[in-house]
């Protein structure tokens, strides 16, 4: 699985919009990029994902550049309750085309959202 | 629809001990894994499991082991405890069938002190 970078903090003022950046310049042509969220001490939360165009769920967007080299997690109206560590992933294809469903986790990236 | 359940939520053990940690995923989900999260080593891939068969294990000694059974429900055992296997230990589950995009959701956890 490719390698991911993110920088390890970023604050937001809440209500604005939260960019959050990812590189994976060597993400492979059947590789996804994956989003997740830690809120303190609890599992991971699944946020969205994507191969190659760009998608927005009820929680996030996300846009990936059109090289696929890297990723921007947009949390278009911040709250208090989004301070957590966001994780961006690349991962193969699943168990069911011969890949796997595991996640490799990096260090994240800590989003501070203030008052 | 109820989440991945893991349980016990907490655990003490004594160095030498024997643990058994069970996680029932989300009903309908056949694939499961398994993480360890320390504060030094962060989120790490244990093993993962789809239809009671061993899919993929992470570079963790053969003191740590599971199974899946015929439910999808899966259990890790960890023997001879060390003081360094204190950490939280996560399940996640994914349904693993033809055409799911593989997302995995993540359990509580349990957290395990070794003393």
């Amino acid at each position: 699985d490719a390698k991911t970078t993110q920088p390890p903090s970023m604050d937001c003022a809440e209500g604005r919009a939260a960019n959050l950046p990812c590189n994976h310049s060597t993400i492979s042509g059947n590789e996804y990029v994956y989003w997740y969220r830690q809120i303190h001490s609890q599992g991971p939360q699944y946020i969205i994902h994507g191969l190659k165009n760009n998608e927005t769920n009820e929680m996030a967007s996300l846009i990936i550049t059109e090289d696929r080299k890297s990723s921007t997690l947009i949390l278009p109206h911040a709250t208090l309750r989004d301070t957590a560590v966001y994780y961006c992933i690349v991962r193969g294809p699943p168990l069911w085309r011969g890949g796997s469903e595991k996640l490799v986790f990096g260090k994240g990236m800590k989003l501070t959202v203030n008052p | 629809k109820a989440g991945v359940t893991q349980t016990p939520r907490y655990l003490i053990k004594t160095r030498g001990q024997q643990v058994t940690l069970s996680c029932s995923p989300i009903s309908g989900h056949r694939s499961v894994s398994w993480y360890q999260q320390t504060p030094g080593q962060g989120l790490q891939f244990l093993f993962e499991y789809f239809s009671e068969t061993q899919r993929n294990k992470g570079n963790f000694p053969g003191r740590f082991s599971g199974r899946q059974f015929s439910n999808s429900r899966s259990e890790m055992n960890v023997s001879t405890l060390e003081l360094g296997d204190s950490a939280l230990y996560l399940c996640a589950s994914s349904l693993g069938d033809r055409g799911s995009p593989g997302i995995q959701y993540f359990g509580a956890g349990t957290r395990l002190s070794v003393l």
